[in-house]
């Protein structure tokens, strides 16, 4: 069985503050994705990392894949109060017969005050 | 957003008695997975189905039981519902280009008394 380690768990920071949330794995995984989530809502899909060591930037948030392809980060730069909410790191299972299968991380809990 | 809706939104049930959650699709995505997440531990794969009457289990199959019998809907069972299966469940779809990216529905919110 696969396993997505996130962390940390809870974030709690002032506008403003840079921060970085961490995926990691002693498995490879094929890709990974990164979610976030509303209250009362499904996850909704932010970005997909595939190649090891890639980098790809959505406005003020940097996700990197490691170079082995077990690891992933999300970084935010000067957080803002929108930018609160629950934040999932999912594995893509490698193999041509995983159609796809997802294994989470536990979640990060983003509250960014004003 | 992908035209992906899940029935009932909120279901309340007692122990004992079977349970179906229903996952629909306008996007004719083939791919299709069932997921319930609870505090600390994420979402978790319950089935998946990559067919028309193609499933397969996920990781916390145990106790579900699903059904694909055309290509926009996707049944979940819980033949006789207990406690543990008090959960927020959330169908997904994809149409399997590039990395499988999912799109999720807005849940079932299911409690079991």
């Amino acid at each position: 069985t696969q396993l997505l380690e996130q962390s940390p768990q809870f974030l709690s920071i002032q506008e403003g503050e840079n921060l970085t949330v961490y995926c990691n794995s002693s498995s490879v995984f094929s890709s990974l994705q990164w979610y976030r989530q509303e209250p009362g809502e499904g996850p909704v899909l932010l970005v997909t990392v595939v190649t090891g060591g890639e980098v790809k930037k959505l406005k003020r948030l940097t996700f990197q894949f490691g170079d082995a392809r077990k690891d992933s980060s999300l970084h935010i730069t000067a957080a803002q109060p929108g930018d609160t909410g629950l934040y999932l790191c999912a594995g893509v299972t490698p193999g041509g017969t995983s159609y796809g299968k997802l294994t989470f991380g536990q979640g990060t809990i983003l509250t960014v005050h004003p | 957003d992908a035209g992906i809706t899940q029935s009932p939104r909120h279901k309340v049930t007692e122990t004992g008695t079977p349970v179906t959650l229903r996952c629909h699709q306008t996007e004719n995505h083939r791919y299709m997975y069932w997921y319930r997440q609870d505090p600390g531990h994420g979402l978790r794969l319950i089935h998946y189905s990559y067919g028309v009457k193609d499933t397969d289990k996920g990781e916390v199959s145990d106790g579900y039981s699903v059904s694909r019998s055309k290509t926009e809907d996707f049944l979940l069972t819980l033949e006789s519902a207990t406690s543990s299966q008090t959960s927020v469940y959330f169908c997904a779809i994809s149409d399997g280009s590039g990395s499988y990216e999912q799109y999720f529905g807005p849940g079932t919110r299911l409690t079991v008394t």
